[in-house]
């Protein structure tokens, strides 16, 4: 079946720890984005990637890198210079001509 | 302002109509999206306008587009306990097409 897919579901993380969720998509986008969800806050753009081997800063890049070296695979690593890293981590991929997107299940990530 | 804007709850009875608002700001925005999260989930596309276009329905959904008032709304008729869950307004902004979100609706259906 076509989709997008991310993991974990669920990490946990210590303090000073690096962390790397993966997202994975056969749908044949060239499009793919991370966004962060906060209770209350909307989603917000981390990074994006409209090709492979190029990659864009979204409004909050801040503490995290991504790569993208396959045009089915954008992971991202939340750094230990992200300082408030506990949150709802949701993968997309997408059509650039009508912004249509579709998301991962997500993967909540709690630093301890 | 620069956000995307919709009121954060609503609760309505099974069988009602529920209608969910927003502002969006960019009158340039090519598309304007709906889509639906429900609990630990990912997001769902439910429909999307063009922005050419005053309404576009599909089966129990209704877009309707104000374009001189940048208001955008979502009516979903017949509502039921299946369609409680979070409704985001999300706008194409820029050159590069990238989704602007509201914060998200959070719909309650009470039966």
């Amino acid at each position: 079946d076509g989709g997008i897919t991310q993991s974990p579901k669920y990490l946990f993380r210590k303090e000073g720890q690096n962390v790397t969720l993966s997202c994975e998509q056969n749908l044949n986008h060239d499009a793919m984005y991370w966004y962060r969800q906060d209770p209350g806050q909307g989603l917000r753009l981390i990074y994006y990637s409209q090709i492979v081997n190029d990659f864009q800063k979204g409004d909050i890049a801040e503490g995290y890198s991504v790569s993208r070296e396959k045009k089915e695979s954008f992971p991202l690593t939340v750094t230990s210079a992200q300082k408030n890293p506990t949150a709802f981590y949701l993968c997309a991929s997408g059509l650039i001509a009508t912004g249509e997107l579709f998301f991962g299940e997500g993967s909540r990530l709690t630093v301890l | 302002g620069e956000d995307v804007e919709q009121s954060l709850f609503l609760s309505v009875r099974e069988g009602d109509s529920s209608v969910i608002n927003c502002t969006y700001t960019d009158s340039s925005s090519t598309y304007l999206y709906w889509y639906k999260q429900e609990p630990g989930a990912g997001l769902q596309l439910l429909t999307y306008i063009f922005s050419n276009m005053d309404m576009k329905q599909d089966q129990r959904l209704t877009v309707l587009l104000n374009k001189k008032d940048k208001h955008l709304s979502l009516r979903i008729a017949d509502t039921q306990t299946g369609d409680s869950a979070i409704y985001f307004c999300a706008e194409s902004r820029g050159s590069q097409g990238n989704l602007i979100f509201g914060k998200g609706t959070k719909l309650s259906v009470k039966p």
